[in-house]
């Protein structure tokens, strides 16, 4: 079983702001990064480190942490967000990578 | 424009052996790690190893640990997955992304790899 843990769904108003979440014991030692998979397609990162987002990616996503638990917040939803997340960390031994078991994201 | 190509996918039977490829191009190869993320049918993502720039590290999730090796040969900018013992739970499609030893950034599109009988 992952050490990771996400809510399998999560819905949102178009306009309006989410929070998806990612809780486990490691990220109190390490930041999570996220990944949006569409239907099809391979994943792309949207988050990495503290919060830092790769060339191309929309500015209303944004990460942050606190305790155990990492955060993605999508400020301002879009159709186009409709999509899974995934974190991903390490593991609480800090060597090997693990993932959370996904959010799917609807956009109503 | 950074491309990143699986290859070497298709059907095995169980305790069958397969060997991926994954070539990269538009980006600085040597000096990147390289993991590679599988994804069972219907199912979320698996991380299951990666190999530092030179390849003379390489970690593997318990899983796969002893059956699964990587080889990379940077003169081809290509990183090499080797699965050997396939069982029925490594039905999946396996990913090459590179980056760096904790996260990575640059996907190919995957490569399916199917064991049964």
């Amino acid at each position: 079983s992952s050490q990771l843990t996400q809510d399998p769904a999560v819905s949102v108003a178009l306009g309006q702001t989410v929070r998806i979440t990612c809780q486990g014991d490691s990220l109190r030692n390490y930041y999570a990064c996220w990944y949006q998979q569409k239907p099809g397609q391979a994943p792309v990162l949207v988050i990495y480190g503290e919060n830092n987002r790769p060339s191309g990616i929309p500015d209303r996503f944004s990460g942050s942490r606190s305790g155990n638990t990492a955060s993605l917040t999508i400020t301002g939803a879009q159709a186009e967000d409709d999509a899974d997340y995934y974190c991903n960390s390490r593991d609480t031994s800090g060597d090997y990578l693990v993932f959370g078991g996904g959010t799917k994201l609807t956009v109503l | 424009e950074v491309r990143v190509v699986e290859s070497g996918g298709g059907l095995i039977q169980p305790g069958g052996s397969l060997r991926l490829s994954c070539e990269a191009s538009g980006l600085i190869f040597r000096s990147l790690w390289v993991h590679w993320v599988r994804q069972a049918p219907g199912k979320g993502l698996m991380w299951v190893s990666r190999t530092n720039s030179d390849g003379s590290d390489t970690t593997f999730t318990d899983s796969v640990k002893g059956r699964f090796t990587t080889s990379r040969d940077n003169t081809k900018n290509t990183v090499y997955l080797q699965l050997n013992d396939l069982k029925a739970e490594d039905t999946a499609v396996y990913y090459c992304t590179i980056g760096w030893k904790y996260y990575f950034e640059y996907w190919g599109q995957g490569a399916l790899v199917t064991v049964s009988s």
